[in-house]
């Protein structure tokens, strides 16, 4: 069974639209939701991260919104540039075990 | 400059050949993961060793052997057990080997079949 469903798989949008990648999640008991960020040919980058206390964090352009009662989580690209391109994974873990990761979302923005 | 290496960046694999991936990384970090890479799949928990000489099973270990003897360095062994090692392989590392910490990534190693 997969413990955290993200959507959606790809995306395109103009230089300066807000993007919005979704997760949904199984277990009840995670408790730390991050975002990772992947180029082509890299590792994946932590991006931004929240915990189930606070409904909203925001780190300059990147916006996670977290939805404990539905058990969903969204990251937000404010003034979305060509440098964003990339591969966005979501993954929720319960302190002390192992991150589960979304299944990724492609994101281009086109100049 | 800190980080984390994996060599070598392609690798290509007989029928019944074991082949080893090499991670390495000099930020001092206690925990060190390996994680398989599938198109359209997320990232999949091969092994992971929170301290040198221990070293745990993650969700997809059948196929793999790793060891942990010095805490800089944690190569994985995809042995011919692995019937379908083609993917990406990532490489991370965490201070102390909680799981919610930042994990930090190598940049990967990319296993074909011939």
């Amino acid at each position: 069974q997969q413990q955290v469903k993200q959507s959606p798989q790809s995306l395109i949008v103009q230089k300066g639209g807000i993007p919005i990648i979704n997760c949904a999640y199984e277990n009840t008991a995670f408790d730390y939701f991050p975002w990772y960020q992947q180029f082509p040919g890299k590792g994946p980058a932590l991006l931004i991260a929240i915990r189930p206390d606070v409904s909203e964090k925001k780190e300059g352009r990147f916006t996670i919104s977290f939805n404990k009662s539905a058990k969903q989580f969204s990251l937000h690209i404010m003034d979305s540039q060509p440098g964003d391109s990339a591969t966005y994974f979501c993954a929720a873990s319960l302190t002390g075990n192992q991150f589960y990761f979304g299944t990724g979302t492609s994101l281009t923005v086109i100049p | 400059d800190g980080g984390i290496t994996q060599s070598p960046k392609y690798l290509f694999r007989k029928e019944g050949q074991n082949v080893t991936l090499s991670c390495e990384q000099n930020l001092n970090h206690d925990a060190m993961y390996w994680y398989r890479q599938d198109p359209g799949q997320g990232l999949r928990l091969i092994y992971y060793s929170q301290i040198v000489n221990d070293f745990q099973k993650g969700d997809i270990a059948e196929g793999y052997s790793v060891s942990r003897e010095k805490k800089e360095s944690f190569p994985l062994t995809v042995t011919s057990a692995q019937k379908n090692p083609t993917a990406f392989y990532l490489c991370a590392s965490s201070i102390r080997g909680r799981f919610t910490e930042t994990q930090y990534f190598g940049p990967g190693t990319r296993l074909l079949v011939l």
